[in-house]
């Protein structure tokens, strides 16, 4: 069966320094990948998403980056974080051609 | 991207049926989803169903479709107090399965 890990599950960071949260597929191959934000606890806001490994499509401009440097293994990164990059960051998957999508448990940033 | 509202709360009574609303703007053959959103949990896929269908039935859970009106309903009989939390509507049209277009989240509060 296929699972979906991300973490870590929560961080508290200072403004402007780095940040990178890990997601790892297992029990798949080729999964399309995805990175979502909730804010305040609602709404979700794709930030990117992935139909292979090196290929990120960026849904809004912002200060953050993703990466993909194996098939199961997606990253959200940035270099600087603002106090607006506070939230809940959701990881996702879904069979190529597929239409269904599976979260992972989330990762909580608070910016401080 | 795709628009889907919902509303933001619904409060019932343990033992009463919750009836939680969603709109889409999509014209196309389009997948629809109910998600359900544990407190600092990921979204755990409910159901879903193709813009093809009227109703599906599962358990306590039963999504109506109004294509006309483009409004899905999940209906949630006997409602328990693990019930309470956030329900996201979500739609993936079938000329882009990589899209999934969420909303902003009904949360439900069951009252014992």
């Amino acid at each position: 069966s296929q699972t979906i890990h991300q973490w870590p599950a929560t961080l508290v960071q200072p403004v402007g320094s780095p940040l990178s949260l890990e997601c790892t597929v297992e029990g798949t191959s080729n999964p399309n990948l995805y990175w979502y934000r909730q804010a305040a606890g609602r709404g979700l806001q794709l930030l990117f998403y992935s139909v292979g490994i090196g290929q990120i499509s960026s849904e809004v401009p912002q200060n953050l980056s993703a990466s993909r440097p194996q098939d199961r293994q997606f990253i959200l990164s940035s270099k600087k974080l603002l106090l607006s990059d506070s939230g809940f960051y959701l990881c996702a998957w879904s069979k190529s051609g597929a239409n269904v999508l599976t979260f992972g448990a989330g990762s909580r940033l608070t910016v401080l | 991207g795709e628009d889907v509202e919902q509303s933001l709360f619904l409060s019932v009574r343990e033992g009463d049926s919750s009836v939680i609303n969603c709109t889409y703007t999509d014209s196309s053959s389009t997948y629809l989803y109910w998600y359900k959103q544990e407190p600092g949990a990921g979204l755990q896929l409910l159901t879903y169903i193709f813009s093809n269908m009227d109703m599906k039935q599962d358990q306590r859970l039963t999504v109506l479709l109004n294509k006309k009106d483009k409004h899905l309903s999940l209906r949630i009989a006997d409602t328990q107090t693990g019930d309470s939390a956030i329900y996201f509507c979500a739609e993936s049209p079938l000329y882009n399965f990589n899209k999934f277009y969420f909303g902003s989240g009904t949360k439900l509060n069951v009252k014992p």
